[in-house]
């Protein structure tokens, strides 16, 4: 079993339409959370981090749900520059690296 | 501005030949990741470096090596480069004790084609 997991999609939504996705984590003892947008052939950047609480940063949505063991993240009003891979991301709390999901391919269309 | 720098961003080697794909950072980080990304997969980790000529396994080391001599550079060295490893070769480093995804950065990453 690995150790994120993520629905690949793609999930293909028309521009203004709001989205939404999970990761599933199977290590109980993962500390910290965080979504990445990675664009085609680039680079991962980190888009925000995953807060107990909930959080957002303008039109993203980001929560956790310890006791099912997923993450979600929520983009309102999709904009095309918004079609991406948005990867999931897993850190232990003693350990050194971070676990990957596969990631979840949005495309927004005109 | 933070900067990951990766030399080579598409190379095509043959079956059998030595690769080296080299990473240089400039922020002064204590830590160096290789990763490689394949579709489906995700980013598995190589090899990732602590401190200057320390080095540990990550989750997929067979058929790598990697060199650490200056703290700003890590090389990732594939002996006898065979078509399986064909994929995308990301390089990261970090300042903190742990990889964290707040301080982790990425290069732009290496594509690499073995025929």
């Amino acid at each position: 079993r690995k150790e994120v997991e993520q629905d690949p999609g793609p999930f293909n939504v028309p521009e203004g339409a709001t989205v939404a996705f999970n990761c599933t984590y199977s290590n109980s003892a993962s500390q910290s959370f965080f979504w990445y947008r990675q664009d085609c052939r680039k680079e991962p950047k980190l888009l925000m981090s995953v807060y107990s609480s909930g959080n957002e940063d303008g039109r993203f949505t980001a929560q956790l749900n310890r006791a099912s063991q997923y993450i979600s993240l929520l983009i309102r009003d999709s904009k095309l520059s918004d079609s991406a891979t948005y990867l999931c991301v897993v850190a232990f709390s003693n350990d050194y690296k971070l676990s990957f999901g596969a990631g979840t391919t949005v495309t927004v269309r005109a | 501005d933070v900067k990951v720098t990766q030399s080579s961003r598409y190379l095509v080697k043959r079956t059998g030949e030595k690769v080296f794909l080299e990473c240089v950072q400039d922020m002064d980080h204590e830590n160096m990741f290789w990763y490689r990304q394949d579709p489906g997969l995700g980013l598995r980790l190589i090899y990732f470096s602590y401190d200057v000529k320390m080095k540990e396994k990550g989750d997929i080391p067979e058929g790598y090596s990697v060199s650490r001599e200056k703290k700003e550079r890590f090389s990732l060295i594939l002996e006898s480069a065979s078509t399986n490893q064909t994929s995308m070769y990301l390089c990261a480093s970090s300042p903190a004790d742990r990889a964290d995804g707040n301080t982790i950065y990425f290069g732009e990453g290496s594509w690499l084609t073995v025929v």
